[in-house]
């Protein structure tokens, strides 16, 4: 166990639909990574936050955003969704440094009918 | 350009046979670190190693070995005396500082690693 929770485990909606994806990080830590892991694209960045601040974005798609509360849980909101947005996401925390390691949650299977 | 590659797909071994997992990488970063992660079919990541671009001294962790090798941009983790449990897939990952600025990780692609009893 990493000490990463993600709600929830398993997710299945519709084309066009909006979802969010919630992510407790490890006590203590301040970063919180999104990763998308799909057959085609594999495992992929999304965005990082750190105590609250967005630091970093990668492949994420307009239609996805995130943030980070006070008490450093993390949500990731997909809207607009089409089928290739199913895939497993994953969260990923660290305490903040650059040179981390990342701990990785059980990640939330979304399926988009 | 792929920053991480693993080229095999899928490697089949019989228990307690070593199993080696090839990973070969691209960066123009000084520092950097490179990380194996673990996937078992249940689906979550677990870490496993780490490794500094400055520190090429290759070490052994219980089953678990790495060769690093700076010259020629590889980092290999080898399975001694593989394990059923140890199917699962293994991802290479690279986190460097050039050119975003932060410990972002770009994986490779995997290997399947398949331990038959």
């Amino acid at each position: 166990d990493s000490g990463v929770t993600q709600t929830p485990k398993h997710l299945i909606t519709a084309t066009g639909q909006r979802v969010t994806l919630r992510c407790s990080p490890r006590s203590g830590d301040l970063s919180v990574y999104w990763y998308q892991q799909s057959l085609d694209q594999g495992l992929q960045f999304l965005i990082q936050y750190y105590n609250g601040e967005e630091r970093a974005k990668g492949n994420i798609l307009e239609r996805f955003s995130a943030q980070q509360f006070p008490d450093l849980h993390s949500e990731l909101n997909l809207s607009s969704l089409e089928l290739g947005d199913s895939a497993l996401y994953f969260c990923a925390s660290s305490p903040g440094g650059m040179t981390d390691t990342q701990y990785f949650g059980p990640g939330t299977r979304l399926t988009v009918l | 350009a792929q920053k991480v590659t693993q080229a095999q797909t899928e490697i089949s071994v019989v228990e307690k046979e070593d199993v080696t997992l090839d990973c070969v990488y691209e960066t123009r970063d000084t520092t950097y670190y490179l990380f194996w992660y673990k996937q078992p079919p249940s689906g979550e990541l677990v870490f496993l190693i780490r490794r500094n671009s400055f520190d090429e001294q290759n070490e052994i962790s219980g089953r678990y070995s790495w060769n690093f090798q700076k010259s020629t941009s590889s980092f290999n983790f080898t399975i001694t005396a593989s394990q059923v449990v140890d199917s699962a897939v293994y991802f290479c990952a690279l986190s460097e500082s050039f050119p975003y600025g932060n410990n972002r990780l770009a994986f490779g692609k995997g290997n399947q690693v398949v331990v038959i009893p």
